[in-house]
């Protein structure tokens, strides 16, 4: 399986700033995902970031409050833009393994905004 | 939307009891993932289910998947103290180009 770094590991913001979030993978890999977990809920798709296009995006979030790149297949970012306190959360990215479906998960980076 | 439902959300036991958890989507499912996460931890993927009736063992883990993929169990044999976490399953319907996560049933052993 593939390794994943992300940065930061957690931060504490201010409303209305925003926070760029690093996935870094170890290898090539297709299929790159976020999620954000609140503390005690499941995993909620944020979007799929396409390497070379668009994100595609989920149901009740839009790019300009989560803008993602994917400049390659080994690196991506998710900004959260315009923080309040609900978007106090986890922000995981996962990628997809290779001809299957199962997902390797960073580490997370933990967001608070006071 | 698709939906998958996890049973139960919460579950204590003694050590060396056997622990279940169910999982149940509203649609037929092509295939199924289970995760594993540890407090303070991330998702660890656990196994993969993908044909009718599959049954799959890891050590004292078995996972099995409905005859009609649409529900999926996770039984562990004689919890240790070690199994303590969240337990999700992912599944993804044959018409979704994604997998929808249950809700996850948090296990607790008591030693």
């Amino acid at each position: 399986s593939a390794v994943i770094s992300q940065k930061p590991s957690r931060d504490i913001c201010q409303r209305g700033t925003s926070l760029t979030i690093q996935c870094q993978v170890d290898s090539q890999v297709t299929m790159m995902f976020w999620y954000r977990q609140q503390p005690g809920q499941s995993l909620t798709l944020i979007a799929t970031a396409n390497q070379g296009s668009e994100a595609t995006y989920e149901s009740g979030f839009v790019i300009d409050k989560f803008p993602i790149s994917r400049p390659n297949l080994t690196f991506s970012t998710l900004t959260v833009s315009n923080m309040s306190p609900e978007d106090s959360s986890i922000y995981l990215c996962s990628v997809g393994g290779a001809g299957s479906y199962e997902q390797y998960f960073g580490p997370g980076t933990r967001l608070t905004v006071t | 939307g698709q939906q998958v439902m996890q049973i139960p959300q919460y579950q204590h036991v003694q050590e060396g009891e056997d622990f279940t958890t169910y999982c149940n989507s509203s649609t037929t499912l092509s295939n199924i993932q289970w995760y594993k996460q540890r407090p303070g931890g991330h998702p660890v993927f656990l196994i993969q289910l993908v044909k009718s009736g599959e049954v799959k063992k890891q050590k004292r883990l078995t996972f099995q998947f409905g005859e009609a993929k649409k529900n999926s169990s996770l039984h562990i044999t004689a919890t240790q103290t070690t199994d303590v976490g969240t337990y999700f399953c992912a599944g993804r319907s044959t018409n979704a180009g994604k997998s929808t996560f249950g809700d996850g049933t948090t296990l607790t052993v008591k030693p």
